[in-house]
């Protein structure tokens, strides 16, 4: 199995700040990387696949890059409604794992 | 409009047999991957496996191979998800989710609302 890691576990920004969150796979999987968003009590929403495609109505603020083993979403100006946890997903290959999440919470 | 509409929550004993449903409506049903996944109290997502409502084919994550049984009912939009014999370190919150066009590859775009299942003596 491919395992994803990401850091920081969590992050406490202000409105405002940029936030980065990386996600490193043990393996290459290319540019099959997904990011997802995810609020308490709620389902995950996609944001990103195949490492940088901004799923539509998703905010300009957030950006992905990387590929091979190396990710990162950005979120360029922290909003209030951008708390939650973010996952990243390899779908490279089976199983698709997911990293263990990061928890971003507003200042 | 796309959706994915999960059966209600399950409290069960150990030891009990379970099937949890996710409806789908909104798309051709036969043409795109749908995978569940686990979410344990206060836990990370966990894939636990995936199937083609096409022709069935199924993909299990190692961790839940043997432990769970993916399928679908194509003449009802349906997947399901199946226990034979519950444990308690089987609570958690269940999703289904469809993934997007062009494939599992690209991520799953939409998600049902979670079935919590609760297995306690």
């Amino acid at each position: 199995d491919i395992q994803m890691t990401q850091s920081p576990s969590s992050v406490s920004a202000s409105v405002g700040d940029r936030v980065t969150i990386t996600c490193r796979a043990s393996q290459g999987v290319k540019s099959w990387l997904a990011w997802y968003q995810q609020k308490p009590g709620k389902a995950p929403k996609l944001l990103i696949n195949v490492a940088s495609n901004l799923q539509s109505g998703v905010p300009s603020r957030f950006s992905g890059s990387g590929s091979g083993t190396d990710f990162t979403l950005i979120i360029s100006s922290l909003q209030p409604e951008d708390f939650g946890t973010y996952y990243c997903q390899q779908t490279n290959s089976h199983p698709l794992t997911f990293g263990g999440g990061t928890k971003v919470e507003i200042k | 409009e796309v959706q994915l509409v999960q059966s209600g929550p399950e409290v069960k004993k150990p030891g009990e047999s379970l099937r949890i449903s996710c409806k789908a409506s909104g798309y051709i049903f036969t043409s795109y991957w749908i995978a569940w996944v686990r979410q344990m109290p206060g836990k990370g997502l966990e894939w636990m496996g995936i199937i083609y409502p096409g022709d069935s084919d199924t993909r299990y994550s190692p961790s839940f191979q043997g432990q769970v049984t993916i399928s679908v009912d194509k003449s009802i939009s349906t997947a399901y998800l199946q226990w034979s014999s519950l444990k308690a370190s089987d609570t958690a919150m269940y999703y289904c989710a469809k993934y997007a066009t062009g494939g599992y590859a690209y991520g799953s775009d939409y998600w049902g609302q979670g079935t919590l299942v609760t297995v306690s003596s």
